[in-house]
């Protein structure tokens, strides 16, 4: 059975780094296919996916706040590690991770392949971050 | 980015009622959509995949549909369990976008 758990601060001040570790479980991210994400929803506002990870360390970023995040991962801990810098209070937000699936695929009509991201099936129970000094 | 306009944003309905949600693409997007359904103080759970397969485990009264730029998420007889936020969310390309959420709620 394939779960997520996210864990991390609840709270940090304004102008402060984000660490948030999601710890994986039934599944491995070494495994060739295998991918985390993730999302965060502000209160009462909608989902915004954030970032990506896959097994062969293809990392994807919203642009949107490229310059502030980085994700890793750690294939002998089975996490995968989001860091968002520069915390500002509209970051207040559940932060969850996902666990999705990559496939190489032939374009067609053509000789070309490509990367193609399933969307994410699983998800982990998220955890709540506030940014308030 | 590829916007998602998710309508109507919210309605009311009764239990046994057939609900249709509609998401709109700004841009083809193929069959790259997937609906979530979220209920209150729990993380989403993926409904529908591929713009019209059922995920494992959900009632067969939900159903998808579409492709391109128009997609439907119909749940053809409402029950007390569905009363909740869905959301879809196109994969297509990055970033990876949601609509903005459809609530809802009992009449």
């Amino acid at each position: 059975q394939i779960t997520l758990k996210e864990s991390g601060p609840t709270l940090v001040k304004p102008t402060q780094t984000l660490t948030l570790t999601c710890t994986l479980s039934g599944f491995s991210l070494s495994t060739s296919g295998v991918v985390v994400g993730w999302i965060r929803q502000p209160p009462g506002q909608a989902l915004e996916w954030l970032a990506l990870i896959s097994w062969k360390d293809d990392k994807r970023y919203s642009p949107s706040l490229r310059s502030r995040l980085t994700i890793t991962k750690d294939t002998s801990k089975e996490q995968v590690v989001l860091t968002m810098t520069d915390m500002d209070p509209v970051d207040t937000a559940t932060y969850y991770c996902a666990h999705s699936l990559v496939e190489h695929q032939l374009v067609p009509f053509s000789r070309k392949y490509y990367d193609y991201y399933y969307s994410m099936d699983v998800w982990g129970q998220g955890t709540t971050v506030t940014v308030s000094s | 980015d590829i916007q998602m306009t998710q309508s109507p944003s919210s309605l009311s309905a009764s239990v046994g009622d057939r609900v249709t949600i509609t998401c709109r693409a700004s841009q083809g997007i193929r069959n790259d959509l997937g609906w979530y359904q979220q209920r209150p103080g729990k993380a989403p759970e993926r409904l529908i995949y591929a713009a019209s397969s059922l995920q494992s485990g959900v009632p067969s009264r939900f159903s998808g549909g579409g492709s391109g730029t128009e997609f439907t998420l119909t749940i053809s007889s409402l029950q007390p369990e569905d009363f909740a936020t869905y959301y879809c969310l196109q994969h297509n390309s990055f970033p990876w976008t949601f609509g903005q959420g459809t609530k809802v709620e009992i009449k």
